[in-house]
Formats: structure tokens, C-alpha cells, sequence
């Protein structure tokens, strides 16, 4: 079994809703991280947290709200979702350390 | 403002031969510097990394070289297998501080090794 799951794999939906991307780790570590990809920007940092009770925004939090509901939990909400949301997004995990350990990604499409 | 670079988008390296990748940064309280792979429908995996304390780190076929004057790291892939066709994202991090435990990363390399 994969150690870094995401869930769903792909999504389409349309401008306004309400969508939200769930992160699960079996490694154990304390820390989770969400990212996007954009062709040409490589990936940027959305939210982090360090542990349960730590929520901190990125570089481009705009738009996104996270929530930490377990050591092991961390779940991005696109809260009304717009056409340029559409990308590929990351979660990853870390020890206490700076090597990250990413999930399989979700293809995200907003109409 | 990108502090982490990586100029060339693509890269065509014939197999056998050496693949060279190379990485800018601008931030200079970057001390510890990664390397990851990404293949279509997979997230990135880590491939090597180096602190800011060395100049060479080596494992296997893969080797990254870092040049703090210059601001610069590259990644040498000796001898390039088709297998390592890839888009490859070079991540930058600082020691402390509130970007602790933060990665900022490149644009990503799309490596092409032909048989």
C-alpha cells in the first residue's frame, strides 16, 4: 500500500462549487504539506502544518482553507472553486527534517 | 520572484551518455538543496540532495554539485538510461527561521533519454 494516498485520483467541476481534496499518511510523520503544479511554475506551497494543531498558509493560500483532523489527515477546500484553480495538487508528508514525501497527485478540473 | 531556477525547460540526452540538469538560486539563507523526479500520473520522488557544507554529494549513478558562490547546483546523471526520462524539479530550503522546513522549487527539467 501506498504510504501517501490522495483521493480523488481526478475531478472535474464547474466554477462555485465546493470541492475538497483528502490527504492520508501511513509514514507516521508529523508533517503535511499541499501543493499545486502549474505547467512552466513548477510547485508551489498552498498550506503546511507541522502537527495536528499547527495550520500554516504558503505562498499562495488565496482561495484554499486546509484542515489537519489527525496526525495522519490533511485535506485541502477550495471553497468556490474558479477556472484557474485548475491544476495538478500535491500532498506530501516530512519527518522533522526537509526531505518530503509526496502522494500520486489529483488532476483537478474547474469549468 | 523565483528564487529557485531552472532555465532550461527541456533537456535530450542520447543513452549512455552524461545528463547534466542544472539549478539557480538567488536566496542565500538556502543551505540544504534537493533533487526530485516526477513521471506522468506520479508524484515527484526524492533522488539526492546536499547541504550547503559540501560541495559533491554522490549516490550511484547520480551526483549533485554545488556551487555556493555562484548560486548554483547541478545534478550529473552518468550513464543516462531511458528509464531516467522524467521532468526533474531541483528544491531549495533554509536552516531556521519561519521557512523552516519549507521547500521552494524550481520549474522542473523535462529529461529525454533516447535509446
Amino acid at each position: 500500500d501506498a504510504d501517501v494516498t490522495q483521493t480523488p485520483r481526478n475531478r472535474i467541476t464547474k466554477t462555485g462549487k465546493r470541492i475538497m481534496l483528502e490527504c492520508s499518511q501511513t509514514k507516521g510523520h508529523d508533517r503535511m504539506y499541499w501543493y499545486r503544479q502549474d505547467p512552466g511554475l513548477g510547485l508551489r506551497l498552498i498550506y503546511y502544518s507541522f502537527d495536528v494543531k499547527d495550520i500554516n498558509k504558503g505562498e499562495i493560500s488565496d482561495g484554499y482553507s486546509v484542515s489537519r483532523q489527525a496526525q495522519a489527515k490533511f485535506s485541502l477546500s477550495l471553497e468556490s472553486a474558479i477556472p484557474n484553480q485548475t491544476a495538478l495538487y500535491f500532498c506530501a508528508t516530512s519527518p522533522r527534517g526537509d526531505t518530503q514525501y509526496f502522494g500520486p497527485g489529483t488532476r483537478l478540473t474547474v469549468l | 520572484d523565483q528564487q529557485v531556477k531552472q532555465n532550461s525547460p527541456s533537456l535530450s540526452v542520447q543513452e549512455g551518455r552524461i545528463s547534466i540538469l542544472n539549478c539557480d538560486y538567488t536566496n542565500s539563507m538556502f543551505d540544504y538543496f534537493l533533487w526530485y523526479k516526477k513521471y506522468p500520473a506520479e508524484g515527484p520522488t526524492f533522488l539526492i540532495s546536499i547541504s550547503s557544507i559540501k560541495d559533491k554529494n554522490e549516490d550511484g549513478r547520480f551526483t549533485v554539485f554545488l556551487n555556493k558562490s555562484a548560486k548554483h547546483l547541478s545534478l550529473h546523471i552518468v550513464p543516462s538510461q531511458p528509464g531516467d526520462s522524467a521532468v526533474y524539479f531541483c528544491a531549495a530550503s533554509e536552516a531556521g527561521g519561519t521557512s523552516y522546513g519549507k521547500l521552494t522549487f524550481g520549474q522542473g527539467t523535462i529529461l529525454t533519454v533516447h535509446p
